[in-house]
């Protein structure tokens, strides 16, 4: 069965270097997004992304969040200045073109990110 | 008062029984809905989703939604031990195809 993908599985950075968390999604798949699930708390929506730009974004989304697609298969998650409060688990999800909400969202396995 | 609310358990049942789940939600702009499936360090897994008001069956589970009293419901029949797992509902707006709202998500443990 197809499946997003999400490397690294894990990733361990100091508080204001720059992190990049990529995500191949489904091949035929066009509509991509990132959630983020702080331990112990909800999973949050962070942004949309449909043909080449941001479709919808939370407040989580500020300035210090970008995305990416940069070779037509990778889809990436940038935190230019990471803080302690963004450690969480970073989730990719992405969904075909043409079969709407009924199908639903495929999640990668999700990135775990701790900022020291 | 939080957009969506979901007891975080965990809900304990011995294998065989129906496992009852819910949510509560206060935006009357939500249409769809859905039941997500997340085990350990895994991402969330959709199980159900339904539009609007009514039931869906699939299987072992249905779905139930009650938009005037605002409550959703999953239902789990025949639990197996491999049920366990932590289980979120999710719910979104007409317009806005990609912004979910999860609850908190309820843990359910079934005991062999």
């Amino acid at each position: 069965e197809p499946e997003v993908t999400q490397t690294p599985s894990h990733q361990v950075t100091q508080m204001g270097q720059e992190v990049i968390l990529r995500c191949v999604p489904i091949s035929n798949h066009l509509y991509f997004y990132w959630y983020r699930q702080i331990l112990g708390q909800k999973v949050e929506f962070l942004v949309s992304f449909y043909n080449n730009e941001i479709s919808e974004k939370s407040e989580i989304f500020d300035d210090q969040f970008s995305v990416e697609r940069p070779d037509g298969s990778n889809f990436t998650l940038k935190i230019r200045s990471t803080k302690l409060e963004d450690s969480a688990m970073y989730f990719c999800a992405s969904r075909p073109p043409g079969q709407g909400f009924s199908y639903g969202y495929t999640f990668g396995s999700g990135t775990r990110l701790t900022v020291v | 008062q939080k957009e969506v609310e979901q007891d975080p358990g965990p809900l304990s049942v011995p294998e065989g029984a129906i496992v009852s789940l819910n949510c509560t939600y206060s935006n009357s702009a939500f249409q769809y809905f859905m039941w997500y499936r997340q085990y350990s360090r895994k991402g969330p897994e959709l199980l159900m989703y339904t539009y609007s008001s009514g039931n869906k069956e699939d299987g072992r589970f249905t779905a139930q939604v009650d938009k005037s009293s605002k409550y959703i419901s999953l239902f789990i029949r025949d639990s197996q031990p491999s049920d366990s797992a932590t289980y979120l509902c999710a719910m979104r707006a007409t317009d806005s195809w990609g912004k979910f709202q999860f609850g908190a998500g309820t843990q359910v443990v079934v005991t062999p």
